[in-house]
């Protein structure tokens, strides 16, 4: 049973436009959720966060929202550049349990010149 | 470069053997943290290790091992291995052990190939 959903396993989005990468959860403990950017033949790299008490959070050409009723958050690049081609994993965790990070399986973006 | 290093970068074997991976964190960092990649799996978390002591357990085998030594470095020893075994394994460092919310710097990975 997945509990961090990634339902779109490529996007390609034209360079300068916005890219929004989907995730979507189950488990109604979560309250922490990390976007970790994977380039090729590297391990990955953290991106952004966000904590359950917020809805937004932006760092730069990132913002992540987060959306509790609908069990969702997406990622927002704006705009998007050719190095922002890679694989994005969404993850989640409960802050205040024992529990391990959940990674879903990941979206690969291309940017398209 | 993430400053996490692992060694080998790629390892191909046979059913049966025993192998060990080994992770370098990042100068400072206490925490270790293994993952295995799938080719129809994210990222699955392994086992985390704190100032060498297990921290967290994640969806770790009983054939599969960690330890972290005194020097902080890390290995990850599999055995009895399979097919299925065949993976991307990451490991992943960061500086306190708040498994939940502290940034993990992670390393290139290592290939493993069971044939």
């Amino acid at each position: 049973d997945q509990q961090v959903k990634q339902n779109s396993p490529s996007l390609s989005v034209q360079e300068g436009r916005i890219s929004i990468l989907n995730c979507d959860y189950t488990n109604s403990m979560f309250d922490y959720f990390l976007w970790y950017k994977k380039y090729p033949a590297e391990g990955p790299t953290f991106l952004i966060s966000i904590s359950s008490i917020k809805d937004k959070n932006e760092d730069g050409r990132f913002t992540v929202f987060l959306n509790k009723s609908a069990k969702h958050l997406s990622l927002h690049i704006v705009p998007s550049q050719p190095g922002d081609s890679a694989v994005y994993f969404c993850a989640a965790s409960a802050m205040n349990r024992d529990d391990k990070i959940i990674f879903g399986k990941g979206t690969r973006l291309h940017i398209l010149p | 470069d993430s400053g996490v290093t692992q060694t080998p970068k790629h390892l191909i074997t046979a059913t049966g053997q025993r192998v060990t991976l080994r992770c370098s964190p990042r100068s400072g960092d206490l925490s270790v943290y293994w993952y295995q990649q799938s080719l129809d799996q994210g990222l699955q978390f392994l086992i985390q290790y704190y100032n060498g002591e297990e921290r967290a357990k994640g969806n770790i085998l009983e054939r599969f091992s960690a330890q972290q030594f005194p020097d902080l470095h890390s290995e990850l020893n599999l055995s009895s291995l399979e097919l299925g075994d065949s993976a991307l394994y990451f490991c992943a460092s960061s500086a306190i052990r708040d498994y939940n919310t502290d940034t993990q710097y992670f390393g290139p990975g290592t290939r493993l190939t069971v044939l």
